[in-house]
C-alpha cells in the first residue's frame, strides 16, 4: 500500500516568498491534516479536513496560511508571505474518517532565508 | 487542554539492554495516548495506542507501552534495544472529538553498540 506522499521535500525561499507544498494522502482515508514541526519541538495541528471540508483551523495563522483540498483526496498548503519563523517541517499525514492512528508522510524541510 | 510531557531530552542506552522513554499526561476524562517513532529525514511512523483495556499495549518493532492511571504516565518500553533504535519518539494525546494530536517535544534515543 502506498504511503502518504509528499512534495517537494525541500525548499528554500527568501523572507516575503511565497510557497506552496502538496500532499496525497493514502487512498480512501477521508481526513488529511497538516502539522508544522519546528526544530526541537513536537509537531503542532495547523488544519484538519474532512474529504473537502475544513473541521479544525484554530491554529492556522490565516494571514499568512493557507489551504485547500478541492477534490476531497490531495491537497495543497501554502504560505504568503513567509516569514523566517516559518522555517520548519510540514508533515501531512492522513486517516479512514473516525480513526485514531494516522499516518505521516516524510515532510517537506521549509528554510526561510 | 490536553498535553503531554516527555522529561528527557536524550535517553542513551547500550545495545541489547532495556529501553524506556517516558511520558505523563494531563487530560480531562479518559486518555487516548500514541508513541510515533521519527527516523532523519523521515515522517512519523505509528508504533502503538492505548484507547482503552489491557494497561499494557504491544506495537511494532517489539516496542510496548505500559499505561498507569495513578501516575499518569505511559512509558514506552522494549526489553532489548538495537542500534536501528536509535531515532527521535514522540508522545502524543488526542485533544477535542476531532482527532487533533498535542505531541511531546521529543526524546532523542541514542543505543551505543
Amino acid at each position: 500500500e502506498a504511503g502518504v506522499a509528499q512534495s517537494p521535500r525541500y525548499k528554500i525561499i527568501e523572507k516575503r516568498q511565497s510557497v506552496a507544498f502538496w500532499c496525497n494522502p493514502i487512498s480512501g482515508h477521508a481526513t488529511l491534516y497538516w502539522y508544522q514541526q519546528i526544530l526541537g519541538q513536537g509537531p503542532k495541528l495547523l488544519i484538519q479536513f474532512q474529504n473537502n471540508g475544513v473541521v479544525d483551523d484554530s491554529q492556522l495563522p490565516k494571514d499568512r496560511f493557507s489551504a485547500e483540498r478541492l477534490k476531497g483526496v490531495d491537497s495543497t498548503l501554502k504560505i504568503q508571505p513567509a516569514k523566517l519563523e516559518d522555517s520548519a517541517v510540514y508533515l501531512c499525514a492522513s486517516s479512514f474518517q473516525g480513526a485514531d492512528t494516522q499516518y505521516f508522510g516524510p515532510g517537506t524541510r521549509l528554510t526561510v532565508l | 487542554a490536553q498535553s503531554v510531557a516527555q522529561p528527557e531530552d536524550q535517553v542513551n542506552v547500550a545495545e541489547g539492554n532495556p529501553l524506556t522513554v517516558k511520558c505523563t499526561y494531563s487530560v480531562s476524562g479518559n486518555p487516548y495516548l500514541f508513541w510515533y517513532v521519527q527516523y532523519p529525514n523521515r515522517g512519523l511512523q505509528f508504533l502503538l495506542k492505548y484507547i482503552t483495556g489491557d494497561n499494557l499495549v504491544k506495537g511494532s518493532y517489539g516496542f510496548e507501552a505500559e499505561f498507569n492511571k495513578s501516575q499518569t504516565s505511559f512509558h514506552l518500553k522494549k526489553p532489548s534495544a538495537l542500534v536501528s533504535d536509535s531515532a527521535l519518539y514522540f508522545c502524543a494525546v488526542r485533544e477535542g472529538g476531532n482527532n487533533r494530536l498535542a505531541f511531546g517535544k521529543g526524546n532523542q534515543v541514542v543505543v551505543i553498540p
